[in-house]
């Protein structure tokens, strides 16, 4: 099973601040095969990223995936209030397919 | 608009069953492989199943192997999770998504509660 770990587990940051989230597998994934959520409390989740740096339908380009291998990386350039929320990877380059533990994005 | 309804969610004693339905619209059911993924209370986001286009592969997480069932009618645009065996620790809310590994659509989710 490929474990992903995310760091770090809350991120701290004023609105128009930058976000860096870090997602580490423990063996290696195909981009093609990483995704990015964003839950907020009490809703569903939605698709922000998939194939490591492609935005999903009407994902707004703040946004942006990078990385390979076992390293990844959500940024978003410039926080908005409606972007604090909680995020999480997944990988399904192998079964079980699996999601990191999820990164807090707060108002500081 | 894509929409994923489920339903069939509930209380259930340990050792019960329950079955879960998921009502698609919005787009051509047939076409996509669907899942199941499940949000324990105040935890993070687990995989618990994938059904392909037609059926004809399944796949599961250890967790529930032997316990849980997911099956589609295409003819009625549904996608079930028929669960056995509940324990504790299958305690809760359940999403239905469209896309076998990577997520585009979810439903808002059903709570499912094993508790004596």
């Amino acid at each position: 099973e490929i474990v992903l770990t995310q760091s770090p587990g809350t991120l701290s940051l004023s609105p128009g601040e930058r976000a860096t989230l870090s997602c580490r597998a423990s063996q290696s994934v195909s981009s093609s095969y990483l995704s990015w959520y964003q839950q907020k409390p009490g809703q569903t989740p939605r698709r922000l990223i998939y194939g490591a740096s492609s935005r999903g339908t009407g994902i707004p380009d703040r946004f942006s995936g990078s990385g390979s291998g076992t390293d990844f990386t959500l940024t978003i350039s410039r926080l908005e209030p409606e972007d604090f929320a909680v995020y999480y990877c997944q990988q399904s380059g192998s079964s079980p397919l699996t999601f990191g533990g999820g990164t807090k994005v707060e108002i500081k | 608009e894509v929409q994923l309804v489920e339903s069939g969610g509930g209380l259930v004693q340990p050792g019960g069953s329950l079955r879960l339905s998921c009502a698609a619209s919005g787009f051509t059911f047939s076409n996509y492989w669907m899942s199941w993924v499940r949000q324990a209370p105040g935890k993070g986001l687990e995989w618990v199943a994938n059904i392909k286009l037609d059926g004809s592969e399944t796949d599961y997480v250890d967790s529930v192997k032997g316990r849980f069932t997911i099956s589609r009618d295409n003819a009625k645009n549904s996608l079930y999770l028929q669960m056995s065996s509940l324990r504790a620790e299958d305690t809760a809310v359940y999403f239905c998504a469209r896309g076998g590994y990577s997520f585009a659509d979810w439903g808002q989710g059903i709570l499912v509660t094993v508790s004596s």
